[in-house]
């Protein structure tokens, strides 16, 4: 009940299109969706986050959609760049406790 | 500036050396938590400690140790129990109330 289903393992878009990782999970009590954004070499860093009782949060080109009745929630990246080339991680929390289970990631490549 | 710095940031360890990777933060934050990622994979959490003077194993823990005797500061020892060592470390820290993770840069370590 602890885990998060994270697909696809890997994605190449062109620039400027749309990239698009999903996340399942199973337990109902989770309340905190984040996602992280890693670079080679380095360590991960908080892209953006949503709770439960929205259905969808945009920053910039960033995108979260949240379907909390299929326990499933997404990251959309609007016009996609080389730079946003990376390992994107979603994760998920409850109030229970502050540990946050991640997904086994993601590695975009953006191609030019 | 606050921040969880990590140090070394490469390290090399020959067969049967423990070594100790160093991970300090000045954000306040109550808990902390250090996961082992290996080349394309997801992150392992290895130890977490959520007060001074307490931590709790995660997954991998076997082979690894921690101590928390102050609240900045949150050390990992890899010790000649385990067995596959070499693996990118990554440190992070949170408050308990507040579910966003900060992580550190990382350490490379590599049995030589």
């Amino acid at each position: 009940q602890q885990q998060v289903k994270q697909s696809p393992q890997s994605l190449i878009v062109q620039k400027g299109g749309i990239s698009i990782i999903n996340c399942a999970y199973e337990n109902t009590a989770f309340d905190y969706f984040p996602w992280y954004q890693q670079f080679p070499g380095k360590g991960p860093a908080l892209l953006i986050a949503i709770r439960p009782d929205v259905s969808e949060k945009k920053e910039g080109r960033f995108t979260i959609s949240f379907n909390k009745s299929a326990k499933q929630f997404s990251l959309h990246i609007m016009d996609s760049q080389p730079g946003d080339s990376a390992t994107y991680f979603c994760a998920a929390n409850n109030n229970a406790g502050n540990m946050l289970t991640f997904g086994g990631g993601t590695r975009l490549m953006v191609k030019p | 500036d606050g921040g969880i710095t990590q140090s070394p940031k490469y390290l090399f360890r020959k067969e049967g050396q423990n070594v100790t990777l160093s991970c300090e933060q000045n954000l306040n934050h109550d808990a902390m938590y250090w996961y082992r990622q290996d080349p394309g994979q997801g992150l392992r959490l290895i130890y977490y400690s959520q007060i001074v003077n307490d931590f709790q194993k995660g997954d991998i823990a076997e082979g690894y140790s921690v101590s928390r005797e102050k609240k900045e500061s949150f050390p990992l020892t890899v010790t000649s129990a385990q067995k596959n060592p070499t693996a990118f470390y990554l440190c992070a820290s949170s408050m308990v109330v507040n579910y966003g993770y900060t992580f550190g840069s990382g350490t490379r370590l590599t049995v030589v």
